[in-house]
């Protein structure tokens, strides 16, 4: 989904460095989530948020922390990266309301050597 | 983990055949949705079926979804090579949330 870009799309790093992953969206929508997706295991939430003041963490936050510095804006950082956070990251959009679609961005490959 | 559970985990047709697919799920749900994904892509939304539903069409897609069974299955009649892709069910389970629980995908190849 175009409006919703998320940069790098492929990092390569080193065990210890902090990472940033950035999401932006146009969709104009104030839910916004993070998600890791691992070979057989689906898609995981990390945290999500409902508006600037709102962050939750989801399943699996641990080792990870992020901020939503707009409306439109959502990052996820890893403080110190650790190689079994080697996978595939996807930020994703939805609007208020009940049976709201997610909208996803293309994704963010991180590799952690 | 709520994680729901698909099956098959990988299918493999021919153009034209039909595709069926299943989403098992543990806990009682809002509503669930199917999304697909292409390789390196992300994932985009196909069907949304509401707790009260049980049957829901959209072009040659058709989603079925028995509560009492905890399931759902997603039939794509006419299959092209353009729906190679991963399937994924998700469930919402309710609140203000619109938190999702993703199933584990099937992986559907369609050849030409």
């Amino acid at each position: 989904d175009a409006d919703v870009t998320q940069t790098p799309r492929n990092r390569i790093t080193k065990t210890g460095k902090r990472i940033m992953l950035e999401c932006s969206q146009t969709k104009g929508h104030d839910r916004m989530y993070w998600y890791r997706q691992d070979p057989g295991l689906g898609l995981r939430l990390i945290y999500y948020s409902f508006d600037v003041k709102d962050i939750n963490k989801g399943e699996i936050s641990d080792g990870y922390s992020v901020s939503r510095q707009a409306q439109a804006k959502f990052s996820l950082s890893l403080e110190s990266a650790i190689p079994n956070q080697t996978a595939l990251y996807f930020c994703a959009t939805s609007d208020w309301g009940t049976d709201q679609p997610q909208h996803f961005g293309d994704g963010t490959r991180l590799s952690i050597l | 983990s709520q994680q729901g559970e698909e099956d098959p985990q990988a299918l493999s047709i021919q153009e034209g055949e039909n595709a069926t697919m299943n989403c098992s799920y543990k806990t009682s749900i809002n509503n669930l949705q199917w999304y697909r994904q292409n390789s390196g892509r992300g994932l985009v939304h196909l069907i949304l079926i509401r707790s009260n539903e049980r049957e829901k069409h959209s072009g040659r897609l058709r989603v079925t979804l028995d509560t009492s069974k905890k399931s759902s299955s997603l039939l794509i009649t006419a299959s092209r090579a353009a729906d190679t892709a991963s399937y994924f069910c998700a469930t919402d389970h309710g609140g203000a949330t619109n938190k999702l629980i993703f199933g584990t995908g099937t992986l559907l190849a369609v050849q030409p």
